[in-house]
């Protein structure tokens, strides 16, 4: 059964903290993303990863930074977490064009 | 890049009946549309898709149709369900490394 992981589900967070947000995937997948969700805006692409340490800025990546060391790991980190990004935050893999989103992280920044 | 736009934002119809919704595109290169379907609390899942190299795919009640010429895109709901009721988001995808563009979204309500 093929999973995508993500945690922690939900992280309360003060403004100027790091934020560390963790997505696993046990399909091989090459290609990992990460999303935002805000209501109205629907799902926006914040970094692509296409293999380790082969990662791509996506339409929003200002105050975004990523990391991958292993194919089944790709993570997001917020250096200094401000409260505009308080969202849901949707990570997701694929093999090719279909992608596979994992269960969601809601990020509250206070 | 890529502008995808989505309409209705909001669509309410009878159990029974068929749902609509359309979908516009920019980029001529775009191959790859695929809808996901999205219930509160949970996480978008593909429930259909279609590439450019067609003009119709049906499954279990879904159409979708694409006209490439007029950079449009549409998915049909067939005999509506109340397990219908949830947001559907359009995307394109194309020759830009798997990058897919999201429309916004439309809230689907099915009334018993």
């Amino acid at each position: 059964d093929m999973k995508v992981t993500q945690m922690p589900r939900y992280l309360i967070k003060r403004m100027g903290e790091n934020v560390l947000l963790e997505c696993g995937q046990d399909m091989s997948h090459e290609t990992m993303y990460w999303y935002r969700q805000d209501p109205g805006l629907g799902l926006q692409l914040i970094y692509i990863s296409y293999d380790v340490d082969s990662n791509s800025e996506g339409d929003i990546p200002k105050g975004y930074r990523v990391s991958r060391k292993k194919r089944e790991h790709f993570s997001l980190i917020l250096d200094s977490a401000k409260t505009n990004q308080t969202s849901v935050y949707f990570c997701a893999s694929s093999l090719q064009d279909e992608q596979y989103f994992g269960p969601g992280t809601r990020l509250t920044v206070l | 890049g890529e502008q995808v736009e989505q309409l209705p934002s909001i669509l309410r119809v009878q159990e029974g009946s068929s749902a609509s919704i359309n979908c516009t595109y920019e980029n001529s290169a775009s191959n790859y549309f695929p809808w996901y379907k999205q219930e509160p609390g949970e996480n978008p899942k593909l429930i259909i898709d279609i590439r450019s190299n067609m003009e119709r795919k049906q499954t279990q009640g879904l159409i979708v149709l694409l006209d490439k010429k007029a950079k449009r895109f549409s998915l049909h709901i067939t005999d509506t369900q109340p397990g219908d009721s949830a947001m559907y988001f359009c995307a394109a995808s194309g020759n830009m490394g798997y990058k897919l563009t999201f429309g916004t979204g439309t809230s689907l309500l099915v009334d018993p």
